[in-house]
């Protein structure tokens, strides 16, 4: 399986601010994913990060507020736009590679005040 | 709308004994098949894929797939107090993405 590497691990930001969170992996991926995660609820899918040309984002994200790069095959990175309260969850990268089996990162735990 | 569903739980077990999750799947098309374990404040781990009808073992860990009910199960033998978590199932018909979640499980074993 590869290794996942997301930075920050957690952060407290102000509301109105951004956050740029990165995903690295150790091995070229064919797929990256960002999901969020909310306290007590499972995964939504907020887009897939396609390499060299704009997200696919799902029903509800929008790239104004979650633009993603991903200028290669191993890296991505997601930033949390203009952030509310609201906004507030467990931010996770995920990766498919040779096989189609999934694997997540340790995930970023984001507070906004 | 694809969907995949699953007891919310908890679901206590006590320390031993055979714990069964299960999930369902509204899309008929679906290929793959996958349990996850999440422990608290951790993101989600691969515990098992299955692709075929029939029975997955691995360890302690056995998934059992029926296409035609459209229904994938996860059985945890010898249950421990450390298999407390939740267990997320997902589903997806095409080759490494679409995933589709389940709600989660949330499983306690009892010492």
């Amino acid at each position: 399986s590869a290794v996942i590497s997301q930075k920050p691990s957690r952060d407290i930001c102000q509301r109105g601010t951004s956050l740029t969170i990165q995903c690295q992996v150790d091995s070229q991926v064919t797929m990256m994913f960002w999901y969020r995660q909310q306290p007590g609820q499972s995964l939504t899918l907020i887009a897939t990060a396609n390499q060299g040309s704009e997200a696919t984002y799902e029903s509800g994200f929008v790239i104004d507020k979650f633009p993603i790069s991903r200028p290669n095959l191993t890296f991505s990175t997601l930033t949390v736009s203009n952030m509310s309260p609201e906004d507030s969850s467990i931010y996770l990268c995920s990766v498919v590679g040779t096989t189609d089996t999934q694997y997540f990162g340790p995930g970023t735990r984001l507070t906004v005040l | 709308q694809k969907e995949v569903e699953q007891n919310s739980g908890p679901l206590s077990v006590p320390e031993g004994a055979i714990a069964s999750l299960n999930c369902t799947y509204s899309d008929r098309g679906s290929q793959s098949f996958f349990w996850y374990r999440q422990y608290s404040g951790k993101s989600p781990e691969l515990i098992m894929f299955i692709y075929s009808n029939g029975d997955k073992e691995d360890g302690r860990f056995t998934a059992q797939l029926n296409k035609a009910s459209q229904y994938v199960s996860l059985l945890i033998r010898d249950s421990q107090p450390s298999d407390s978590a939740t267990y997320l199932c997902a589903v997806t018909r095409d080759y490494g993405q679409n995933f589709v979640f389940g709600p989660g499980t949330r499983l306690s074993v009892l010492p």
